[in-house]
């Protein structure tokens, strides 16, 4: 067990809705990496935060955002939702930046019908 | 080039034997080269890492021999087992200077180990 939590497990939704992704980190860490894994572009870094701050973007479309609220956990929001959205979110974490372990929780499958 | 390509895509070996995965990079910029390990239905979980300042690291039965002149790293996974089959992902750290952690991953290989 990695010790990262992510909510919930199965999500299937409409094309046009909006979902929300919670990802609760390994206790003590301070950075939270949001990663999209699907069939077609694997393991794609989304976002980065670290402390409460964005950190760095990667291949995040603008209908997605992120944030980490001050207790560390952190929400993925994905709005006007496409079935190419349709993928596994993953949450990783880690205690510091600078090539430290990173720590994946075991993923949201979202299916968009 | 932000890419790291990863070789075979599937890899069938007998228990006993020997596993090798290859990667390579065009980024010198890369310093820190992890290898994941994913079950089904979990999420990817470190392997054993290597920096560019060694040519080979050795945890247990797992391996990671690293050429910086080819820009090329490989793990190794001696005397495999039913339970390493999975599928493995090599990856790599741009040097952001500790500001991000943002890895590039491989495209993964589905090892099978046949008992």
């Amino acid at each position: 067990d990695s010790g990262v939590t992510q909510t919930p497990k199965h999500l299937i939704t409409a094309t046009g809705q909006r979902v929300t992704l919670r990802c609760s980190p390994r206790s003590g860490d301070l950075s939270v990496y949001w990663y999209q894994q699907s069939l077609d572009q694997g393991l794609q870094f989304l976002i980065h935060y670290y402390n409460g701050e964005e950190r760095a973007k990667g291949n995040i479309l603008e209908r997605f955002s992120a944030q980490q609220f001050p207790d560390l956990h952190s929400e993925l929001n994905l709005s006007s939702l496409e079935l190419g959205d349709s993928a596994l979110y993953f949450c990783a974490s880690s205690a510091w930046v600078g090539n430290s372990p990173l720590h994946f929780g075991n993923g949201t499958r979202l299916t968009v019908t | 080039q932000q890419q790291v390509k990863q070789s075979p895509q599937s890899l069938i070996v007998q228990k006993g034997g020997i596993s090798i995965i290859n990667c390579a990079y065009e980024n010198t910029a890369f310093d820190y080269f992890p290898w994941y390990q994913q079950f089904p239905g979990k999420g990817p979980a470190l392997l054993i890492a290597i920096r560019p300042d060694v040519s080979e690291k050795k945890e247990g039965r797992f391996t990671i021999s690293f050429n910086k002149s080819a820009k090329q790293f490989s793990l190794h996974i001696m005397d495999s087992q039913p339970g390493d089959s999975a599928t493995y992902f090599c990856a790599a750290d741009p040097n952001y200077g500790g500001a991000t952690n943002k890895l590039i991953f491989g495209t993964g290989t589905l090892l099978a180990v046949q008992p």
